[in-house]
């Protein structure tokens, strides 16, 4: 079956640490995003990629990182710059002039 | 800046009402508009999807919604809902100059048995 997964579904960090999340996908889309869920403000845009070996912020970078090695591989570094990394982190991968496909999220609990 | 505004944040109906969840855009070019849907505990899935053609798009399980150019508007709409349509709801903008999805904040719609 093709699909976007992420890994793991929960993540519980210490403060100060920095941690990765995964996100494979085997739809051979060439975009890829992650997007930050909050409470009450919906999805916001943390990094993208529309082809391997480049990627641009969005709107919400600050404390984030990113690689795009690999096509079907997107995984985002929550850095301990990142003020307030307790989130719902959602990736999703888009080709050509279709929707965007998401993965089942992963939940990030800084404790 | 571009932008994507849904009004209605929490939203409850009984089954069998009708239901319209308001979403605007502020975009003065070409766009495609999405409705998603977030069940509890499951990922987003796509509802409905406009791209260019009849401004009034069906989906899936019974939602439809209309692209209204002059009103920036993309409104979803179901005639009569049900317990199993409690979830939240996004609507989002694609941008292809930017290759950038924008999305609402969500409504959260609750359906009373």
């Amino acid at each position: 079956d093709g699909g976007i997964t992420q890994s793991p579904k929960y993540l519980f960090r210490k403060e100060g640490q920095n941690v990765t999340l995964s996100c494979e996908q085997n739809l051979n889309h060439d975009a890829m995003y992650w997007y930050r869920q909050d409470p009450g403000q919906g999805l916001r845009l943390i990094y993208y990629s529309q082809i391997v070996n480049d990627f641009q912020k969005g709107d919400i970078a600050e404390g984030y990182s990113v690689s795009r090695e690999k096509k079907e591989s997107f995984p985002l570094t929550v850095t301990s710059a990142q003020k307030n990394p307790t989130a719902f982190y959602l990736c999703a991968c888009r080709y050509g002039d279709t929707e965007a496909f998401f993965g089942q999220g992963t939940r990030l609990t800084v404790v | 800046a571009q932008s994507v505004s849904q009004h209605n944040h929490h939203v409850i109906l009984s089954e069998a009402a009708s239901l319209e969840l308001g979403c605007n855009y502020s975009y003065g070019g070409t766009v495609n508009l999405f409705w998603y849907v977030q069940y509890p505990g499951q990922h987003l899935q796509l509802l409905l999807k406009y791209f260019s053609g009849d401004p009034l798009v069906k989906g899936i399980k019974g939602f439809e919604a209309e692209f209204i150019k002059s009103k920036f508007s993309f409104n979803l709409r179901k005639p009569s809902v049900q317990w199993s349509d409690t979830a939240e709801y996004f609507c989002a903008l694609f941008l292809g100059n930017f290759n950038k999805f924008y999305f609402g904040s969500g409504t959260k719609l609750n359906v009373k048995p």
